[in-house]
């Protein structure tokens, strides 16, 4: 079975501070894919990256910074120097493509307060 | 191209009543999900459907029935709806889900029903 656990259910940090969410996944299938998404006050779900089972590549995006470590099953996502804009609800989701039909499996969520 | 839209936006249903919910896209995608989101456990997976005329049951299906007549539309339907089917509604669609092809998932707005 597949699971994703965001351990962290809410986070608070001041402006400008640095802040990485957790995401541990579970699966026995070896090709799959894991996700970030943002769901901002306004509710729509914002896709933020995606990262195949065989690329462990840390990736930047601007503040954005994404950390794939297969030995540990995590799949961290960092904000560096945070803004209130950033305040939001974030869902790290897995995909397993071969024999889940791509259906998303989506962690419980980490709502992030960033506060001026 | 206006993504994918879902109707109605908000509704309030009483216990026993029935309706519909409407998904659409404008993007050519072959999949399609309904997913519901309750607070603290993130999005789960209603139905899902690989392609038109096909549909496929996800983690949660109980109550809830779909169709995917056409490929841009995939429709949700409560037969008898109960209160513990409040929640957030979301569609959404993907290209493909082939390792390697775009395959993130792209999201409706959102449906908020209620059901007294």
């Amino acid at each position: 079975a597949q699971k994703v656990t965001q351990a962290q259910t809410e986070i608070s940090v001041v402006e400008k501070e640095d802040v990485t969410l957790d995401c541990v996944y579970e699966t026995r299938d070896t090709t799959y894919y894991l996700f970030w998404y943002k769901q901002p006050p306004s509710g729509e779900l914002v896709f933020l990256i995606r990262r195949n089972s065989f690329d462990e590549q840390n990736e930047i995006s601007g503040r954005y910074s994404w950390n794939f470590q297969k030995s540990t099953s995590s799949f961290n996502f960092t904000i560096t120097a945070s803004q209130v804009v950033d305040s939001a609800v974030y869902f790290c989701a897995l995909s397993v493509l071969l024999t889940g039909g791509g259906k998303l499996i989506f962690g419980q969520g980490t709502e992030l307060s960033v506060k001026p | 191209n206006a993504g994918v839209t879902q109707t109605p936006k908000f509704r309030v249903l009483k216990t026993g009543q029935s309706m519909t919910l409407l998904c659409a896209q404008d993007m050519n995608h072959e999949y399609m999900y309904w997913y519901r989101q309750d607070p603290g456990m993130g999005l789960r997976l209603i139905h899902y459907s690989v392609g038109e005329g096909t549909t496929a049951k996800g983690e949660v299906p109980d109550g809830y029935n779909v169709s995917r007549l056409k490929k841009q539309n995939f429709l949700l339907g409560l037969e008898s709806a109960a209160p513990s089917q409040t929640s957030v509604y979301f569609c959404a669609s993907s290209y493909s889900v082939l390792a390697g092809i775009n395959n993130e998932q792209f999201f409706g707005p959102g449906t908020r029903l209620t059901v007294l």
